[in-house]
């Protein structure tokens, strides 16, 4: 089974500041790694995702992300954040091996952006 | 392209009252899909999920259950709702194999 800790719940930055969001992950097995931004009263949006390949993954709205192995991490970068990156994020991981195909998910990230 | 309705939007019933929350895909055929409930501070809570007609598995035992009547229809129910119940409801979908979630805009259940 999986486990994902986001490791801060709140996480207030001023705007065009950069900012990072951390993840940890727990397996036994290969995994693919997601992230998700929820904007308040929505459902959430895929913003990236490592499946195999480099290891830094770019994803929308000017976000990327690095899997690292070693460290059990896949954290979230923006070199340069908006007010409107104000939105929860979440962590989420899979078993790349199951044909059956669940995503356990951390307990999110507040990003809020301040002029 | 592919779209996922969810609805209602927001809903507040009472305590022993039913529940049916519908959710419907576009644009695949054979989804995977999925109920999850988000509880303030607590992440996705998976409920269900269904790889096909009829098919379903629950996660956490629970008030609710789940069907699967068509191939692109889910449905989430209760036959007596708890004030335990409420929260935020979102449905999903995905393809076979490796592929991200999508998610619907959510429905906002308050049990009063």
């Amino acid at each position: 089974a999986q486990s994902v800790t986001q490791l801060d719940s709140q996480v207030p930055v001023f705007e065009e500041a950069p900012v990072e969001l951390r993840c940890n992950y727990s397996s036994s097995v290969s995994v693919y790694l997601f992230w998700y931004v929820q904007y308040p009263n929505q459902g959430l949006q895929l913003l990236l995702k490592y499946l195999s390949g480099s290891t830094l993954v770019k994803g929308i709205n000017g976000f990327e992300a690095e899997f690292n192995k070693s460290q059990t991490s896949f954290h979230l970068r923006k070199p340069s954040v908006h007010i409107s990156d104000t939105a929860e994020y979440f962590c989420a991981v899979s078993d790349s091996g199951g044909s059956n195909y669940k995503l356990t998910f951390g307990k999110g990230t507040l990003l809020t952006v301040n002029p | 392209s592919q779209t996922i309705h969810q609805w209602p939007a927001t809903l507040v019933q009472p305590v022993g009252s039913p529940l049916s929350l519908e959710c419907t895909v576009e644009g695949t055929s054979n989804p995977n899909l999925y109920w999850y409930r988000q509880a303030a501070g607590r992440g996705l809570q998976l409920l269900f999920y269904s790889v096909g007609i009829g098919q379903i598995s629950s996660e956490v035992p629970q008030n609710l259950s789940a069907s699967r009547p068509q191939d692109r229809q889910f449905i989430l129910s209760s036959k007596k709702l708890l004030l335990s119940d409420s929260g935020f409801y979102l449905c999903a979908w995905s393809e076979q194999y490796n592929s991200p979630l999508h998610f619907g805009n959510g429905t906002r259940l308050t049990v009063t």
